[in-house]
């Protein structure tokens, strides 16, 4: 079945660097990705929507400079915190949409997530 | 405003037990609804999608229910195991055209043995 990957599971960083994660779709091609960020015992807040070849659309309150993402391909979109700091720190997930299935079940096409990347920034 | 409500917040049940979870939304304009299980640490799975004109649906020993008209929606687990412990999500995307996703707060299950 269709896989996201997203890599890394898990980073810790020291305040002021960057980190990069990766989202991957593995066996379909995604020309948008989502991004979230989930904090304990709550659900998913919508980060952003990475689009192939464009630029991201960002929800109200996130910041674009501080968290980059860019779409290169059909199957990879990449999110960077920069100059990261300890309110950063949480679980970043990504999701994707399969293109072939979009077309045949327009609309209800699965949305399938990574495994997540727990972020902690000292 | 575009919102969807899960309860109960939280549910504890004892293994082999049935069990529902409920899913309310305020949101317009429908274009399906869907329930994703969330294992902790783990990215969400999907259990189901339904559309408008879908009243049940099944995926194992999940069963979920769509009610369009009073905008509600059920998940109902049968015989529930020690691995059905975990958060599930109710989410509504909004049109058939844009990329709108509306994520309920979850449902925390806890299946002790």
């Amino acid at each position: 079945g269709a896989v996201v990957s997203q890599h890394p599971s898990w980073v810790i960083c020291k305040s002021g660097t960057s980190v990069k994660i990766e989202c991957r779709s593995l066996d379909f091609q995604a020309t948008t990705m989502f991004w979230y960020r989930q904090f304990p015992k709550q659900s998913l807040m919508l980060m952003a929507t990475s689009n192939e070849g464009s630029k991201a659309t960002y929800e109200q309150g996130v910041e674009k400079d501080k968290f980059l993402i860019n779409h290169a391909s059909l199957t990879l979109s990449t999110l960077t915190v920069t100059s990261a700091h300890p309110e950063d720190s949480s679980f970043y997930i990504c999701s994707a949409r399969d293109l072939k299935r979009y077309r045949v079940g327009f609309g209800s096409s699965p949305l399938h997530f990574g495994n997540g990347t727990r972020l902690t920034v000292t | 405003k575009n919102q969807v409500e899960q309860s109960p917040q939280s549910l504890i049940i004892l293994e082999g037990k049935n069990c529902t979870l409920q899913c309310n939304y305020t949101v317009s304009p429908f274009s399906n609804l869907r329930w994703y299980k969330q294992d902790t640490g783990r990215g969400p799975v999907s259990l189901t999608i339904m559309t408008f004109s879908e009243n049940t649906k099944s995926n194992g020993r999940y069963t979920a229910t769509l009610d369009a008209d009073t905008k509600q929606s059920s998940l109902h687990i049968t015989a529930s195991q020690l691995s059905d412990s975990a958060s599930y999500i109710c989410v509504v995307r909004l049109d058939n055209y844009g990329q709108n996703f509306v994520f309920g707060p979850g449902t925390r299950l806890s299946v002790l043995p």
